[in-house]
């Protein structure tokens, strides 16, 4: 199964900041069928970004993917208060479908 | 509007089956593979396994496969996720997730039940 590894595990940072949050595959990801999620306490998933840079409905400009092959980015160019939360990668271009193991955005 | 609305809070003792639901409207029952996802207190996600709610065909992940079954009832349009002698180590918050795109295994999971917390203990 390929394996997902995000870095940091956690980033400090301010609103109004840039977050960059790193998303690494074992293997080459098909398709590049690689999403990213944000999660708040309490609730479930929310999808932000699918097929690597697509951005999911409703989601602002301000979130941006980028990558290819094994190396994929989450890009939140202005970080606004709801914006820090836990962000999870996910691959379903080969079964099983694998999440990483998450970065947390906080405020710092 | 698509919804996927699952059951309440589940309480079982170690080896008691549990079997928790999610029904779907808002869309066609049919033709979108129906996936359960864990998430153990404080940690990430895991897929578990899907289903194709047309024929009952099932997927499941090695971790989960020969413990859990995963079933569609067309007429209800409900999705169901059992627990063959759950442990300690089940206990969790399990979502369904609907994927974008119809009538495709590999699709990004758009839509998500609000979850159902299932606690294993003695």
């Amino acid at each position: 199964e390929i394996v997902l590894t995000q870095s940091p595990g956690t980033l400090s940072l301010s609103p109004g900041e840039r977050a960059t949050l790193s998303c690494r595959a074992s293997q080459s990801v098909s398709s590049n069928y690689l999403s990213w999620y944000q999660q708040k306490p309490g609730q479930a998933p929310r999808l932000l970004i699918y097929g690597a840079s697509r951005r999911a409905t409703g989601i602002p400009d301000r979130v941006s993917g980028g990558g290819s092959g094994t190396d994929f980015t989450l890009t939140i160019s202005r970080l606004e208060p709801e914006d820090f939360a836990v962000y999870y990668c996910q691959q379903y271009g080969s079964t099983p479908s694998t999440f990483g193991q998450g970065t947390k955005l906080e405020i710092k | 509007e698509v919804q996927l609305v699952q059951s309440g809070t589940e309480v079982k003792t170690p080896g008691a089956t549990v079997r928790i639901s999610c029904k779907v409207s808002g869309y066609s029952f049919t033709d979108y593979y129906m996936n359960w996802v864990q998430q153990a207190p404080g940690k990430g996600l895991q897929w578990m396994g899907l289903v194709d709610p047309d024929d009952g065909v099932t997927i499941y992940a090695d971790k989960f496969r020969g413990r859990i079954s995963i079933t569609a009832d067309k007429s209800t349009q409900t999705i169901y996720l059992e627990l063959t002698s759950p442990r300690s180590e089940d206990t969790a918050v399990y979502y369904c997730a609907a994927p974008m795109e119809p009538l495709v295994r590999g699709s990004a999971f758009q839509h998500w039940g609000q979850g159902t917390l299932v606690i294993v203990s003695s």
